[in-house]
């Protein structure tokens, strides 16, 4: 079983609804990213948060640490929105590593 | 003014050959990453180099050799390729100094390998 999981693992939705992308993690942290892989292909880190919530535009990421989760939002969406959205840990013990949740891949009809 | 850059950006070659992948940053970091990304879009490291220095190898088979001429580089050689070495490759940097994974990760655009 994988340290990270997210879901849902695909995400159909219509112009203008509110996403939520949800990831679990089983490791201790130090913190924990999200990651936008566009269409063509490039990996774009969009957070990084340890506490709390953290807000870029339409997009809301928030975290759980004694829960062990984290959520992904987005307001208003849009077509544009259309990705595969990874969250992934840092092992901090033994190899230091990331480590990536399978994606979601959102798409969104206008 | 590309912060990291890999080349090239596709790559088609015949089962057997010998290629390399070339990844350079000019973000000033210190750590490097090679990634793969299989046909279900998994990400998994490869190789992570901390100031021309191997950090992690993890289980790669040794026909992938990584090369730090210096820290703003990182290349991958692939000797005999196979079909399974069929994925998208990935480099990465990120500046971890104070402690791993509090940075965030700059990732290249990929490089697409196809084995025939």
């Amino acid at each position: 079983k994988n340290e990270v999981e997210q879901s849902p693992q695909n995400l159909t939705a219509q112009e203008g609804e509110f996403i939520t992308i949800n990831c679990s993690y089983s490791v201790g942290i130090s913190a924990l990213h999200w990651l936008q892989q566009h269409p063509g292909g490039g990996i774009v880190s969009l957070f990084m948060l340890s506490s709390g919530k953290k807000k870029h535009g339409r997009l809301i990421a928030t975290i759980n640490i004694q829960e062990k989760h984290s959520s992904l939002h987005i307001t208003a969406s849009h077509p544009r929105d259309s990705a595969v959205y990874i969250c992934a840990v840092p092992l901090i013990q033994g190899a230091q590593k990331l480590v990536f949740g399978q994606g979601t891949r959102l798409t969104i009809n206008p | 003014d590309t912060a990291v850059s890999q080349t090239p950006k596709y790559l088609v070659t015949q089962m057997g050959n010998d290629k390399s992948i070339k990844c350079e940053q000019n973000l000033g970091h210190d750590t490097m990453y090679w990634y793969k990304q299989d046909s279900k879009k998994f990400l998994k490291i490869m190789f992570s180099y901390n100031n021309k220095e191997l950090i992690i190898n993890e289980t790669v088979p040794n026909r992938f050799s990584p090369k730090s001429p210096d820290k703003a580089h990182l290349n991958l050689h692939i000797n005999s390729l196979e079909l399974g070495d069929s994925a998208v490759y990935f480099c990465a940097s990120s500046q971890e100094t104070g402690g791993f994974g509090n940075q965030p990760q700059h990732f290249g655009d990929g490089t697409r390998l196809s084995i025939l």
